[in-house]
């Protein structure tokens, strides 16, 4: 299958500073990439929709100045968390679909986020 | 609305056979995905079905009914490294996927 790079796997930082998290499509050029959030024994939860060269579509309740996505290239996706604090800390992972191809999301391998 | 319902929680011996269902109300329908989370890690793909019936790949398979929005996970031969979480996910109209809690899965020696 496709293969789906998210960088860093995990982060600590202290709370007010940002953070970025990168989503790579390794193999293939993905037009449309998702950001999820999933707290500890819950499922996942879409915060954004990114498609390649245009703005981000938020999920309701998703802070857009907080979170800021950039998916300026058919590879590469990224997450900012702006301003962090202790309840951001949660696991982040990205998923991309293949062009034209809507049957599959391959997902990448996680950011375990940690705001102290 | 659109909603996924599968059980939190099961346990199964080593060996064994476990169905893990799936009910599901989406807006429009494209498809029911099946994925395995191990805790700690993202989500990989098992399965996915868009047209009525089974669908088989090794010791996993996947069932699918659209009337009944209904879908089961079949896992054969349970193997202890089997013990994860179960996602289960709808595809609306708008190609969304709409997931389900989970089941974890306890595989007992």
């Amino acid at each position: 299958g496709a293969v789906v790079s998210q960088h860093p796997s995990w982060v600590i930082c202290k709370s007010g500073t940002s953070v970025k998290i990168e989503c790579r499509s390794l193999d293939f050029q993905a037009t449309t990439m998702f950001w999820y959030r999933q707290f500890p024994k819950q499922s996942l939860m879409l915060m954004a929709t990114s498609n390649e060269g245009s703005k981000a579509t938020y999920e309701q309740g998703v802070e857009k100045d907080k979170f800021l996505i950039n998916h300026a290239s058919l590879t590469l996706s990224t997450l900012t968390v702006t301003s962090a604090h202790p309840e951001d800390s949660s696991f982040y992972i990205c998923s991309a679909s293949l062009r034209a191809q809507v049957t599959e999301a391959f997902f990448g391998q996680g950011t375990r986020l940690t705001v102290v | 609305g659109q909603n996924i319902d599968q059980p939190t929680e099961m346990t199964a011996t080593e060996g064994a056979i476990v169905q893990i269902n799936c009910t599901y109300q989406t807006s429009g329908f494209n498809g029911l995905f099946w994925y395995q989370q191990h805790a700690g890690e993202a989500p990989t793909f098992l399965s996915y079905n868009v047209l009525d019936g089974l669908e088989e790949k090794g010791r996993f398979s996947s069932f699918l009914s659209r009337s009944k929005g209904y879908s089961y996970l079949l896992l054969k031969e349970l193997q202890m490294k089997d013990s994860a979480s179960y996602l289960c996910a709808g595809m609306d109209s708008n190609y969304q996927l709409i997931w389900g809690a989970g089941t974890k899965l306890i595989i007992k020696p």
